[in-house]
């Protein structure tokens, strides 16, 4: 099955600065979603887009997606030292209505102090 | 705390042994995933169950057994795994409907056999 593929696949920038995390896939999809994962642990779960959006934000999170381009974006501003951790994008081929996310390779971000 | 728990956090088996992985969540979710994290890989979809029904078998091996009793429950029986089968297994949940808000990830089972 089709896979999201994250690029940067590692991302290392200075504390304040902003961080942008792609993701490319190649089938129609339902929604697009970004998840986060501190090392070791479960995902959690931070945005979902649907097919028909162009641009969402939830405080600090700005996606955007384009779904000519097949293609999405993960803006996260003013970064943080708290969001190093691992992003993926997750599109969802559910068919039938049913749910099934398929994901990428992720990008690990690390905010230096 | 997410609303998915996963037991047990980490597990140490021998390739003869059988043990099972359990998940539970109580969010009234409809939906049950087992996904496996290689090093390096991207998660693999192991399991889907809707409604305590089995949706799909992502080409798994049989020495992986799945089990959904009902809908707030899901166990992966595990018997005679390769090293290879090291890996942290995470459990999810979800309305199940395409569109809905997410998916609720437990905080996954570090496996390692040895």
């Amino acid at each position: 099955s089709q896979q999201g593929e994250e690029d940067p696949q590692a991302l290392s920038i200075q504390e304040g600065e902003n961080a942008t995390m792609n993701c490319s896939y190649k089938t129609s999809i339902n929604n697009l979603q970004w998840y986060r994962q501190n090392s070791g642990r479960g995902l959690v779960h931070l945005i979902l887009i649907r097919s028909n959006e162009r641009e969402k934000h939830s405080g600090r999170l700005r996606v955007t997606l384009d779904t000519s381009k097949k293609s999405s974006s993960l803006l996260i501003t003013a970064s943080r030292a708290a969001d190093t951790a691992s992003y993926f994008c997750a599109t969802d081929e559910g068919v039938q209505g049913a749910q099934k996310l398929v994901f990428g390779q992720g990008t690990r971000l690390t905010i230096n102090p | 705390e997410t609303g998915v728990t996963q037991t047990p956090r980490h597990l140490v088996m021998g390739m003869t042994n059988k043990k099972s992985l359990k998940c539970e969540q109580h969010l009234g979710h409809n939906a049950m995933y087992w996904y496996k994290q290689s090093a390096k890989k991207p998660l693999e979809l192991m399991f889907v169950y809707n409604f305590k029904e089995q949706t799909e078998n992502n080409s798994v091996p049989s020495r992986f057994s799945p089990e959904c009793p009902n809908s707030s429950h899901l166990f992966l029986h595990l018997h005679t795994l390769q090293p290879e089968d090291s890996a942290l297994y995470l459990c999810a949940s979800s309305s199940g409907r395409v569109g809905s808000y997410g998916y609720t990830f437990g905080s996954g089972t570090r496996l390692t056999v040895v």
